[in-house]
């Protein structure tokens, strides 16, 4: 079956120490989206791909950044994670055709909940 | 402005019942997107359902109905016969503009947590 698939499921990590989660897909989208969800929150946008054009949301801090070496996979680095980043961050992906009568779903990995000591 | 907003922190349904999940939007634009996801607790957002802007009819799949009210700007959702399963935060969303090929963003409400009893 052609899925989103993001791993670890679980990462902890230190106050400081970069981290990297890491996503991947078999529906052959041109889009990637990275989102960061906090408790009894709707996720929030960080940023996305759209082929190889990375596109930041304003409101996404420095500390957080993305690299998608092919098609398929996408990376989210948090350079120096703090407290705040503890959250649920969640890979989606989407078509980018129009006209033959598609949607633009996103479809969703099953999340990496990171823990941040 | 809220754009999308879901008046219903929390919905209790008997399992077998009908539920109605609401959700309102806000939007000048004539093209737009609805979307609606389901997160159990386990944190993966599935896809539910779709209803474009211009779609004429009400857009269903399975147990899941959209009850799509243009003029109200409402989107609710009906699950048919709730199971056990059901139990989840549920989020409306809404991608702005037509889909003219390319990024999509979301604006996403805060969300409805369904608990489903036996």
């Amino acid at each position: 079956d052609a899925m989103v698939i993001q791993n670890p499921r679980y990462q902890v990590t230190q106050f400081g120490k970069p981290v990297t989660l890491s996503c991947s897909q078999t529906l052959n989208h041109n889009v990637m989206y990275w989102y960061q969800q906090k408790s009894s929150q709707a996720p929030k946008l960080l940023f996305h791909y759209y082929d190889k054009d990375f596109n930041n949301e304003a409101d996404t801090p420095d500390n957080f950044q993305s690299r998608r070496p092919n098609t398929s996979f996408c990376f989210l680095d948090i350079r120096s994670p703090g407290l705040g980043d503890a959250a649920m961050y969640l890979c989606a992906t989407s078509r980018a055709a129009a006209g033959d009568g598609s949607t633009d779903t996103q479809y969703f990995g099953p999340g990496t909940r990171l823990t941040v000591l | 402005a809220q754009k999308i907003t879901q008046t219903q922190p929390g919905m209790f349904v008997q399992e077998k019942e009908a539920v109605t999940l609401d959700c309102t939007y806000d939007t000048s634009d004539p093209s737009y997107g609805l979307f609606w996801y389901k997160q159990p607790s386990s944190g993966e957002m599935i896809f539910l359902i779709y209803q474009g802007s211009y779609d004429q009819q009400n857009a269903t799949e399975g147990r899941y109905s959209l009850n799509f009210q243009k003029a109200r700007k409402s989107a609710n959702l009906v699950i048919s016969a709730s199971q056990l399963g059901d139990s989840a935060m549920y989020f409306c969303a809404m991608r702005e503009g037509a889909f003219s090929g390319g990024y999509n963003k979301l604006i996403f409400g805060a969300g409805t947590r369904l608990a489903v009893h036996p």
